[in-house]
């Protein structure tokens, strides 16, 4: 299997919460990330935790890290149509601090 | 405060070509990592730089290579391209290599690669 894993789609109304989980193989003691792509641009960083968090929470946005399940979780609260995107956990391990990505997870809000 | 920037945005090749992608990182960074992201996927890593020498690389072929100039700025180039290449290609840039805090990487907007 991928050593990170994303599911490919999520679809929430305006206004709900959506969560983006994401699950790995193995990180380094470092960060792990979450970014965004909107069509046709790069990657904006959007949030990060370190390994030795269990949650960080920043405005809208919330991390959850099992490190036993090996689980990264991404909350947005009262998600806009604007949070429409592809959203990528990013995961570096093996010793490395160079990340993983995931295959992204697209993230369809419905008005 | 520039961001991490790239040239071109688009870029149309024939097989067999060569063609050399650039960067400048964000201000104040001094390491720089290449990103290939095919359509449908998440960005593959190709190689980083950190005081002009390649520290870190994926699994990419030698066709792939780069340069790290005393100003930071980077320089990735591919030859022999193939039809396999046709990709987004993505600059980050980082305080450092090592594992911290200042190792977090920003991202530029990418140059779009078709090879026809």
């Amino acid at each position: 299997g991928e050593d990170v894993e994303q599911s490919l789609f999520l679809s929430v109304r305006e206004g709900d919460s959506s969560v983006i989980n994401c699950t790995y193989t193995d990180s380094s003691s470092t960060y792990l990330y979450w970014y965004k792509q909107e069509p046709g641009a790069g990657l904006q960083l959007l949030t990060y935790i370190f390994s030795n968090m269990d949650m960080k929470q920043d405005q809208r946005l919330t991390v959850l890290l099992n490190k036993k399940d090996k689980h990264l979780s991404l909350r947005i609260a009262d998600t806009q149509t604007g949070d429409s995107a592809i959203y990528f956990c990013a995961v570096p391990s093996g010793g490395s601090y160079i990340p993983t990505f995931g295959r992204g997870t697209s993230l369809i809000v419905h008005p | 405060d520039a961001g991490v920037t790239q040239s071109p945005t688009h870029l149309i090749k024939t097989r067999g070509q060569q063609v050399t992608l650039r960067c400048s990182p964000k201000s104040g960074h001094d390491t720089v990592s290449w990103y290939q992201q095919a359509l449908g996927q998440g960005p593959q890593f190709i190689f980083q730089y950190y005081e002009e020498e390649e520290r870190q690389r994926g699994n990419f072929p030698d066709r792939f290579s780069g340069h790290q100039f005393p100003n930071y700025s980077s320089e990735l180039n591919v030859n022999a391209l193939l039809l396999g290449d046709s990709a987004l290609y993505l600059c980050a840039s980082s305080l450092t290599w090592t594992g911290s805090a200042k190792n977090i990487q920003y991202f530029g907007a990418g140059t779009r690669l078709s090879v026809l």
